[in-house]
């Protein structure tokens, strides 16, 4: 199965900074199938960007993922208040599907 | 809009059974591929199994194979998930998410606000 890694564990950062998330994957992700997932405390994931960089309906333009392969990103150009949040990768190209172990975005 | 709500879950011992559901709205369930995922107590996503809009495709995570079975009823918009065989370690919210490409494969478009699976003694 392909192993994806996120990096960093936690990202500290403050409102209104860049935050750059990155998800490697063990192997090559077929046709860039590369989503990834905003999850609250007590919350359901809530999907952003499918497909490694069309973001999913109704998400802001701040969130922006891009990368190919086995390297991918994830960007929020300006942090608000309600980003701070764990995120998720995800590859759908192989199965079985897996999920990265996450992101911590917290406020510093 | 889309819904999704899982039901079913609970504290269960070791080698029993539990059967979980989901109810789905909004759309027409019949044209859409739907998937299982838990989240072990404060840990990661794990995809669980996935069943074609058709039913007649299912597939599993090596995890769970042989213990759990996906099911779907088109007629009621109900999706199922009958485990057999629990153990500790499937100590999860198990959530029912759809498929955004309609088919198996694709990434997890709506999902539904889970549902406490605890296996304990």
């Amino acid at each position: 199965e392909i192993v994806l890694t996120q990096s960093p564990g936690t990202l500290s950062l403050s409102p209104g900074e860049r935050a750059t998330l990155s998800c490697r994957a063990s192997q090559s992700v077929s046709n860039n199938y590369l989503a990834w997932y905003q999850q609250k405390p007590g919350q359901a994931p809530r999907l952003l960007i499918y497909g490694a960089s069309s973001r999913a309906t109704a998400i802001p333009d701040r969130f922006s993922g891009s990368g190919s392969g086995t390297d991918f990103t994830l960007t929020i150009s300006r942090l608000e208040p309600e980003d701070f949040a764990v995120y998720y990768c995800q590859q759908y190209g192989r199965s079985p599907q897996t999920f990265g172990q996450g992101t911590k975005v917290e406020i510093k | 809009q889309v819904h999704l709500v899982e039901s079913g879950g609970g504290v269960v011992q070791p080698g029993r059974s539990l059967r979980l559901s989901c109810a789905a709205s909004g759309f027409i369930f019949s044209s859409y591929a739907v998937h299982w995922v838990r989240q072990a107590p404060g840990k990661g996503l794990e995809w669980v199994a996935v069943i074609s809009y058709d039913g007649n495709n299912k597939y599993y995570a090596d995890s769970v194979r042989g213990r759990i079975t996906i099911s779907r009823d088109n007629s009621k918009n109900t999706l199922e998930l009958q485990m057999n065989s629990l153990r500790p370690e499937d100590t999860a919210v198990y959530y029912c998410a759809r498929s955004g490409t309609g088919n198996y494969q694709g990434w997890f478009d709506y999902w539904g606000r889970g549902t406490l699976v605890t296996v304990s003694s």
